[in-house]
């Protein structure tokens, strides 16, 4: 069965400290993607990254940093220098590779970004 | 990325009434994927919806209760039917990114609420 924990249900910073959001997955299968989605106030889901299970490199966005480590099968997700609109919830997601088919998505952690 | 619009952005319905939700994408997609927020909750997926064949539920979820047409590859309609105010969340519908791109993408959303 496939499963996305992310324990930190809330999370509160102060602007310009770094922040780090955890999420552990679990999976049978050896192909699967994970993803960052943010949903601000606002409502609308908006995609941050897709990693696939082949490609264990860290990745890099501006302020945004991604860490996969399937040793621990960790994805975990990074914002340096964090500001105000970064407040968020963040949720964490899963899906296997060679089913088109549903997305399975964490409980969401929730980040304020404190000015 | 595909561009997804869903209609209305919100409404305030009645119990007992039903509420229709419209879903367009800006190009043609073989899956369309039905989701519900409930309030500081995660995403559930509801259903798939494959055009010219039965969508395909969840468990929790009936087609009593939550039809949706899928009448071609760039539309679809999720109805909420014989509301309560446990059908209070909001609903997205979402669709796979280009061929073998793996992203998934979300409309905006309709927020719902239920008196």
């Amino acid at each position: 069965a496939q499963k996305v924990t992310q324990a930190q249900t809330e999370i509160s910073v102060v602007e310009k400290e770094d922040v780090t959001l955890d999420c552990v997955y679990e999976t049978r299968d050896t192909t699967y993607y994970l993803f960052w989605y943010k949903q601000p106030p606002s409502g609308e889901l908006v995609f941050l990254i897709r990693r696939n299970s082949f490609d264990e490199q860290n990745e890099i966005s501006g302020r945004y940093s991604w860490n996969f480590q399937k040793s621990t099968s960790s994805f975990n997700f990074t914002i340096t220098a964090s500001q105000v609109v970064d407040s968020a919830v963040y949720f964490c997601a899963l899906r296997d590779m060679n089913r088109d088919d549903k997305i399975i998505f964490g409980k969401g952690t929730r980040l304020h970004i404190l000015p | 990325s595909a561009v997804i619009s869903q209609k209305p952005s919100r409404d305030i319905c009645q119990r007992g009434t039903s509420l229709t939700i419209q879903c367009q994408v800006d190009s043609q997609v073989t899956m369309m994927f039905w989701y519900r927020q409930q309030p500081g909750q995660s995403l559930t997926l509801i259903a798939t919806a494959n055009q010219g064949s039965e969508a395909t539920y969840e468990s929790g979820f009936v087609i009593d209760k939550f039809p949706i047409s899928r009448p071609n590859l760039t539309f679809s309609t999720l109805t909420v039917s014989n509301m309560s105010p446990e059908d209070s969340s909001i609903y997205l519908c979402s669709v796979l990114g280009g061929q073998g791109a793996g992203e998934q993408y979300f409309g905006p959303g309709t927020r719902l609420t239920v008196t």
